[in-house]
């Protein structure tokens, strides 16, 4: 079975900070790795996504993440957040066993202060 | 395109009706998705279905909750009777076949229920 873990519920940083929200998951066989994003009363977008090859992957809004195997994280980052970067995460993770469901952590809220 | 389409966007019910959610996917995507979203317990996948044909749904919470798809632009969640416990945030996604993995899940912009 997998399982996503989001260490953090509520990361609070200023603007023009830079930004890590946390992201282990669980898996027996080789995995797929999403991060998607929820603005307010919005339905959920997708960021980033790790399928296979390079394992720094690069996504929409200056957003990038790593995939590290032997750590089993694949953490996102952004070098230097905006006010409308503020909404909540979600990392997912999928594997060809799950029939490529998709298993999402619980989220992280990510508030940029001015 | 539109994107994925859920009507309504918000229904408040009273406890033992029946609640019928709403669904058009992206045309062209064969994967349909439905969610429930709450505090407690996060998003949470309730059935999904691939060209029209449910494949898992092990995440229905009981036999009060019902989905169909009649057809490739068409789905509905029914809840009967609901209850208290059953609000939550609703949401519906469609997809591509998968490639090398899953495909990229379009989101619809959820049904808010709230039964009292």
């Amino acid at each position: 079975a997998q399982s996503v873990t989001q260490l953090d519920s509520q990361v609070p940083v200023f603007e023009e900070a830079p930004v890590e929200l946390r992201c282990n998951y669980s898996s027996s066989v080789s995995v797929y790795l999403f991060w998607y994003v929820q603005y307010p009363n919005q339905g959920l977008q997708l960021l980033l996504k790790y399928l296979s090859g390079s394992t720094l992957v690069k996504g929409i809004n200056g957003f990038e993440a790593e995939f590290n195997k032997s750590q089993t994280s694949f953490h996102l980052r952004k070098p230097s957040v905006h006010i409308s970067d503020t909404a909540e995460y979600f990392c997912a993770v999928s594997d060809r066993g799950s029939n490529y469901k998709l298993t999402f952590g619980k989220g992280t809220l990510l508030t940029v202060n001015p | 395109d539109a994107g994925v389409i859920q009507s309504p966007r918000h229904e408040v019910t009273e406890m033992g009706q029946e609640v019928t959610l709403r669904c058009k996917p992206i045309s062209g995507h064969n994967s349909l998705f439905w969610y429930r979203q709450t505090m407690m317990r996060g998003l949470e996948l309730l059935i999904y279905f691939n060209n029209n044909v449910p494949i898992d749904d092990s995440g229905m919470p009981e036999d009060r909750f019902s989905a169909k798809m009649p057809n490739a632009s068409f789905s509905t969640l029914k809840i009967q009777p609901s209850e208290p416990r059953d609000s939550a945030v609703y949401f519906c996604a469609s997809s591509l076949p998968p490639g090398i993995g899953p495909s990229e899940q379009y989101f619809g912009p959820g049904t808010r229920l709230t039964v009292t």
